[in-house]
């Protein structure tokens, strides 16, 4: 069966500190996609990145910076530097079937809080 | 600015009462889709449009009922609901890369 999971309920930083969001998955497909979306309380999830099953390059996009361990199955999402505009849920998921974003497969989220 | 706007942002209804929820996308996308946000529950695919088609229907009640006029409308009517089923509705619409969301429609039943 197909599965994500962000272990983490819910995470607490002060304003500059570094955090990392775990994400595990669970597929039997070769083939899939990767993503992590961002719920600000404003309730849109914005889009972040996407990853494909045969690219395990790390990416760095400014303060945000991805890890993808086919090994293990996860993809783990760090924000250097937190920031209190960083305080949002965020959500790891899945591509339900292969070559196709039309079934996404979502954790349960990731609520940070980043104090001042 | 969103390419995805929902209206109304926020709903309250009796569970005798008739509604929609309306989606638009602007991003010239081809799918589009209704989701079902529950506190501490992972989003739920309710359906999916492609070029109009419902191309998915995710065991979801008959009370709740999808309409797609064209790729760039989506409309959910909502009728004798439950309490059960206030939640934050979501609709996005697809590209080949990824799915784009709305604000979504934040949804109580009394």
């Amino acid at each position: 069966a197909q599965k994500v999971t962000q272990a983490q309920t819910e995470i607490s930083v002060v304003e500059k500190e570094d955090v990392t969001l775990d994400c595990v998955y669970e597929t039997r497909d070769t083939t899939y996609y990767l993503f992590w979306y961002k719920q600000p309380p404003s309730g849109e999830l914005v889009f972040l990145i996407r990853r494909n099953s045969f690219d395990e390059q790390n990416e760095i996009s400014g303060r945000y910076s991805w890890n993808f361990q086919k090994s293990t199955s996860s993809f783990n999402f760090t924000i250097t530097a937190s920031q209190v505009v960083d305080s949002a849920v965020y959500f790891c998921a899945l591509s339900g079937t292969p070559y196709n974003t039309d079934k996404l497969i979502f954790g349960t989220g990731t609520r940070l809080q980043v104090f001042p | 600015e969103t390419g995805v706007t929902q209206t109304p942002r926020h709903l309250v209804m009796g569970m005798t009462n008739k509604k929609s929820l309306k989606c638009e996308q602007h991003l010239g996308h081809n799918a589009m889709y209704w989701y079902k946000q529950s506190a501490k529950k992972p989003l739920e695919l309710m359906f999916v449009y492609n070029f109009k088609e419902q191309t998915e229907n995710n065991s979801v009640p008959s009370r709740f009922s999808p309409e797609c006029p064209n790729s760039s409308h989506l409309f959910l009517h909502l009728h004798t609901l439950q309490p059960e089923d206030s939640a934050l509705y979501l609709c996005a619409s697809g590209g080949l890369d990824t799915q784009y969301f709305g604000p979504g429609t934040r949804l109580t039943v009394l």
